[in-house]
Order: structure tokens, then sequence, then C-alpha cells
């Protein structure tokens, strides 16, 4: 069974700095890995979305990267903003059953002025 | 172009009530999943519908049944609601055309609370 992990589960940090959030997961045997956002009472948005063949992806201030081998992903953020509290989840889509994902429980990010 | 729609958002049931959660999509996507979130927990997949026509059990499938009506629509029916069932709920889609995996699209979730 795939199991996702998500360090820390909470991070409060002032306005400008460089975040490192981080993902592990344990069967390697992946089709893609996602990052999405979750704001309280709402559903779930796709940030970045890395194939098993790719090294990292960027949007913006936003860089996630993935080493397969080692069963890990890290999302970084550039220069956070107060607009960027949030949850953030980990899921990874084995490929067995198409489009199933396993989700990590989560880093909730706080931003603060 | 709405994406992925849920109703209701809020739901208070009493012990051994019935519902049925609605979804629908207009992304003419191929495959949708219902997903629960307890607190302090990642999203759990209860049943998925891989085509038009098809259901599978996920990981904790016991107290529901799924219909996926057509295309658009795939609904979750709790026939004998239990306090453990408190959680909110999240429909899904995705494209899935064989070739290539999209991301997952969500809907906005169901809050369901089980007195």
């Amino acid at each position: 069974k795939q199991e996702v992990t998500q360090i820390p589960a909470a991070l409060s940090v002032p306005e400008g700095e460089n975040l490192v959030l981080n993902c592990s997961f344990t069967d390697s045997a992946i089709y893609n890995l996602q990052w999405f956002r979750q704001d309280p009472g709402k559903g779930l948005t796709s940030l970045l979305l890395i194939q098993s063949s790719q090294r990292e992806q960027t949007s913006g201030r936003l860089n996630a990267s993935l080493d397969k081998s080692s069963g890990r992903s890290t999302l970084y953020i550039a220069a956070s903003q107060p607009g960027d509290s949030a949850t953030y989840l980990c899921a990874v889509n084995r490929g067995s059953t198409l489009g199933r994902l396993y989700f990590g429980r989560g880093t909730q990010l706080t931003v603060w002025p | 172009n709405a994406g992925v729609t849920q109703t209701p958002k809020f739901q208070v049931l009493k012990t051994g009530q019935s519902m049925t959660l609605q979804c629908a999509q207009d992304m003419n996507h191929n495959s949708m999943y219902w997903y629960r979130q307890d607190p302090g927990m990642g999203l759990r997949l209860i049943y998925y519908s891989a085509s038009e026509g098809t259901t599978d059990k996920g990981e904790v499938p016991n107290g529901y049944n799924v219909s996926r009506l057509n295309k658009r629509e795939f609904s979750l029916r709790l026939e004998s609601a239990a306090p453990s069932q408190t959680s909110v709920y999240f429909c899904a889609s995705i494209m899935a055309s064989g070739r290539t995996l999209d991301t997952q699209y969500f809907g906005p979730g169901t809050r369901l609370t089980v007195l």
C-alpha cells in the first residue's frame, strides 16, 4: 500500500520567507505526483503536477521537485505572502487504478504580515 | 463551465437516516471519484468510476453505495448513516484519456454531520 507522509504538519512564518514543504512516499512506482492547495472550507486546487519522468515543475513562485528513486518531493515557495496561507497536500498517482490518488495529511501554512 | 459541482453543501442527519450526495461535472471527463476527509487525515478514496457504466471500491467503501448515472453524474449514497460517517466528502473528476492523465478537479465538498 502506498503511504504518503508530509513534513512539517504545520508551519508559521513571517512574510517574505522562502519555504520548503516535504513529501515522501513509500512506493516509488508512481505515475505522477501532484501538489494541491486547500483553503479553509473549500475544495482542492491543483498547483503543480510532475510526471514520473520529470524532475521538477515551476509555476510562478512555486517550484516542485521529484526524486522518484528516493521517494521524495519538495514544494518550494519563494517570497511567501499572507495569501499563501492554506493547507498544502501532496498526492501520488500509482497508475494501477487510473487516476486514483494517495494523499498525505497536509502541511498547514500560515504566513503572517 | 462550472467544473465539478456538489450538492448539498451542508447536511445534518440522525443515525440511521439515508441520503444521497450528488456530483456533476461539465468537462466531459471519463473518470470520477468520491473521497472523504477527516480532521488530521488525508483524503481517502471511497469509490471511483473509471468510465461510464463502471464503479469500483476504494479504500473505505463500507456503508456507502454509488451510481454513475451518466458520464456527467456520480452519486454517493449512505443507506443508514452512522456517526463515523461524519466527514467532508469531495467529488473529483479527471480526463483519463488512456494516453495521458490530466490533473484531478475537485468539487467544493459536502460537510456531513451524523448525530
